[in-house]
C-alpha cells in the first residue's frame, strides 16, 4: 500500500534560516503529492502540489519537486518567518483531485523563533 | 464564504455511548471526506461522500462507524458504542469536484475523547 515518511519534528530555526523537511513515499502507479500546513487553531490548508515526475510546486515562496528516482517530494523555502511556525504534512493520492484516498505523513512541527 | 465548519470541536464520551460529528462543507462544494488522526500518527482516510451517496468507504472500520450526507444538512459521522480506541481528532474536508485541479479544504477538527 501507500505510505509516506516524513522527517520527526519539532523542527527549530531562527528567522531567514533555510528550511527543508523532508519527505519520502511509497506508492503505486503515478501519484499526485501534496504538502498541507496546519496553523495553530486551523484546519489543514494546501500548501503546495505536484501531479507528475519532475513537476515543481511552489506558494508563499516554499517549493517542492516531485523526484520519482529518489520518490522523495522535500519541501523547502530559502528565508523562513516567525509567521511560517506551524505543522506541515506530506500527502499523496493516486486517485485525482479532491481528497479521495490521501495518504499523509504524520507532520513536522516547525517552530521560528525571533 | 465561510470554511469547512465542523462541531463539536470538542467532544466527550463515555464507552458505550454514541457519538455524533458534524461537517458542514463550503458553500458550493458537493464532495465531503472524513479523516482520523490518532495520536502520534497521520491523517488516515476513512470515507468520500457526495451528496446522498457514499462513493469511497474503504477507510472505514466495517463495525460502528457510519456515515451520512443527507440532501440537505451537515454531513454526519457517527460512531456507535465507543471505545478508547476511538479517541482521535476527527477531520472533514470538502471540495467543489475532483477533477485533477480541484482543491480540498479542510475544517478545524473534530477531538473525541472517550473515558
Amino acid at each position: 500500500g501507500n505510505s509516506v515518511t516524513q522527517m520527526e519534528g519539532p523542527v527549530t530555526l531562527s528567522e531567514e534560516a533555510f528550511l527543508t523537511i523532508n519527505c519520502t513515499y511509497t506508492a503505486t502507479g503515478y501519484p499526485s503529492l501534496f504538502w498541507y500546513v496546519q496553523y495553530p487553531g486551523e484546519g489543514l490548508q494546501l500548501l503546495l502540489k505536484a501531479t507528475k515526475a519532475d513537476d515543481k510546486g511552489s506558494n508563499k515562496g516554499f517549493e517542492a519537486t516531485y523526484r520519482k528516482e529518489t520518490t522523495s517530494f522535500h519541501l523547502e523555502k530559502g528565508s523562513v518567518q516567525v509567521s511560517d511556525s506551524a505543522v506541515y504534512f506530506c500527502a499523496l493520492t493516486n486517485s485525482g483531485g479532491g481528497a479521495d484516498g490521501l495518504t499523509f505523513g504524520k507532520g513536522t512541527h516547525l517552530i521560528i523563533q525571533p | 464564504n465561510a470554511g469547512v465548519m465542523q462541531n463539536p470541536r470538542h467532544l466527550v464520551r463515555r464507552r458505550g455511548q454514541e457519538a455524533r460529528l458534524r461537517c458542514s462543507p463550503m458553500k458550493g462544494h458537493s464532495h465531503v471526506y472524513w479523516y482520523r488522526q490518532l495520536p502520534e500518527e497521520g491523517l488516515k482516510f476513512m470515507v468520500y461522500l457526495q451528496k446522498e451517496n457514499i462513493i469511497d468507504e474503504s477507510g472505514m472500520p466495517k463495525e460502528r462507524f457510519s456515515a451520512e450526507f443527507p440532501k440537505e444538512g451537515p454531513s454526519i459521522l457517527r460512531i456507535q458504542q465507543v471505545v478508547r480506541g476511538d479517541s482521535a481528532a476527527y477531520f472533514c474536508a470538502s471540495s467543489p469536484d475532483i477533477g485533477a485541479s480541484s482543491e480540498a479544504f479542510f475544517g478545524q477538527g473534530t477531538r473525541l475523547t472517550v473515558v
